[in-house]
């Protein structure tokens, strides 16, 4: 593993269905970050975690939730999909107060509810 | 008003052209700010930080105008390979979590043989 893994790369979804969608690093970053991009809306915070043990609400955070076992996992559960919840997930990283510097983001999660 | 605003796009230009993008943010206590490039169907990546003194990187510069809270990206002599969504990223002021990066919707750049 190099940087930021993403599992599974898409998947269809049959509405109510629980999923876990996974997101592994191994750059010993502090906080971790789950963020969804739809069309026309860009990129929009759904939780974070600032270092392992705890986790904290972004901009859209109903419908999902997450954990921070340890330092390198940082698993999004959609407890009940629903069709509005198709979207492209995105997992990212960082080791700099400042946010910025050293964001590295995962390659995505294609994720269609139907 | 939006926190980070960004032209819409899409624009379309011929290589070797420049090409301005601009940005606006609505947080006068923000404290970093960057741009991030996102090719098709692939993750945003920083492409470069924006200082009040400006920051150049080859054929890009980054300006940040803190008194009108605007930030600006100019490409210069345009490669096909510029083709890309350029995002706008702010991050929040300091007391909340300086973690937490805000980004604009982004603006669409197509540069045409």
């Amino acid at each position: 593993i190099a940087g930021i893994t993403q599992a599974p790369t898409s998947q269809i979804l049959a509405a109510g269905r629980r999923m876990t969608l996974r997101c592994t690093q191994d750059m010993r970053h502090n906080a971790m970050y789950w963020y969804r991009q739809d069309l026309g809306l860009g990129l929009r915070l759904i939780h974070y975690s600032n270092t392992a043990g705890t986790t904290g609400k972004g901009e859209v955070p109903d419908g999902y939730s997450v954990s921070r076992a340890n330092t390198d996992d940082f698993p999004l559960t959609l407890a009940s999909a629903v069709p509005s919840q198709t979207s492209v997930y995105f997992c990212a990283s960082s080791d700099s107060a400042a946010g910025g510097y050293g964001y590295t983001f995962g390659s995505g999660t294609r994720l269609t509810v139907v | 008003r939006k926190e980070v605003e960004q032209d819409p796009g899409p624009f379309n230009v011929p290589e070797g052209a420049t090409v301005a993008f601009n940005c606006t943010y609505s947080n006068s206590a923000s404290q970093s700010f960057f741009w991030y490039r996102q090719d098709c169907r692939k993750e945003p990546k920083l492409l470069m930080s924006v200082y009040s003194s400006g920051n150049e990187d080859g054929r890009f510069t980054a300006q940040l105008n803190r008194a009108s809270q605007y930030i600006s990206l100019l490409i210069r002599d345009s490669k096909l390979s510029d083709s890309a969504t350029y995002l706008c990223v702010v991050t929040p002021q300091k007391g909340g979590s300086n973690y937490k990066l805000t980004f604009g919707k982004g603006t669409l750049l197509t540069v045409n043989p």
